[in-house]
């Protein structure tokens, strides 16, 4: 079965460190991956999402970076944190049309 | 460009009463529609799917939803609500003619349900 992991579920970092999130998935090849990061516990905005290795498209510009150095794996970084990058991070894929979220990743950035 | 409204920050309905969570959708084409459930500090749980056929679509957790093309919308319902049931509910749409293969979901900003004993 298909499964997805992310990895840490927690992390509280300073403004100004770096940032790096990791999204695996099981049990699939070459899956549509998303970077998604949810505020205050509410809506859902797409940061990013990819097709294949190496192959990134931003929706939003901001502060962080994503990358797909394997078939199942995506990462979400940033250089510098910011105070507004704090939030809930969800990776998701895509099977037979339908979305599938990983735990999500709790940033607080202080 | 698609949109989705959860016109409800917030629903309170007492436990074995029936629940309607609402949602309305913006697509141009015939559009794929979904609901997920969050609960705290969880990821997004899938319930249910519209594609095509049945307007009235059945998914986990014995909940249900009804397409309606006349009115873009797809409310979420459940005969007999239980305190289980309290969560954080995502409306969805994803245009089919979106193209680009990137298969993107839009959502609404949720609803959060609260079922009251």
């Amino acid at each position: 079965s298909q499964t997805i992991h992310q990895w840490p579920a927690t992390l509280v970092q300073p403004v100004g460190s770096p940032l790096s999130l990791e999204c695996t998935v099981e049990g699939t090849s070459n899956p549509n991956l998303y970077w998604y990061r949810q505020a205050a516990g509410r809506g859902l905005q797409l940061l990013f999402y990819s097709v294949g290795i190496g192959q990134i498209s931003s929706e939003v510009p901001q502060n962080l970076s994503a990358s797909r150095p394997q078939d199942r794996q995506f990462i979400l970084s940033s250089k510098k944190l910011l105070l507004s990058d704090s939030g809930f991070y969800l990776c998701a894929w895509i099977w037979d049309g339908e979305q599938f979220f990983g735990p999500g990743t709790r940033l607080t950035v202080l | 460009a698609q949109s989705v409204a959860q016109p409800e920050d917030q629903v309170n309905v007492a436990e074995g009463n029936p629940l309607t969570v609402k949602c309305t959708y913006s697509v141009s084409g015939n559009p794929y529609l979904f609901w997920y459930v969050q609960y705290p500090n969880r990821g997004l749980q899938f319930l249910l799917k519209y594609i095509t056929g049945d307007n009235l679509v059945k998914g986990s957790y014995g909940f249900e939803a009804e397409f309606n093309k006349s009115q873009t919308s797809f409310h979420l319902k459940k005969p007999s609500a239980l305190v289980s049931d309290s969560a954080l509910y995502f409306c969805a749409v994803r245009d089919p003619y979106s193209g680009a293969g990137s298969y993107q979901l839009t959502f609404g900003k949720g609803t959060k349900l609260s079922v009251i004993p």
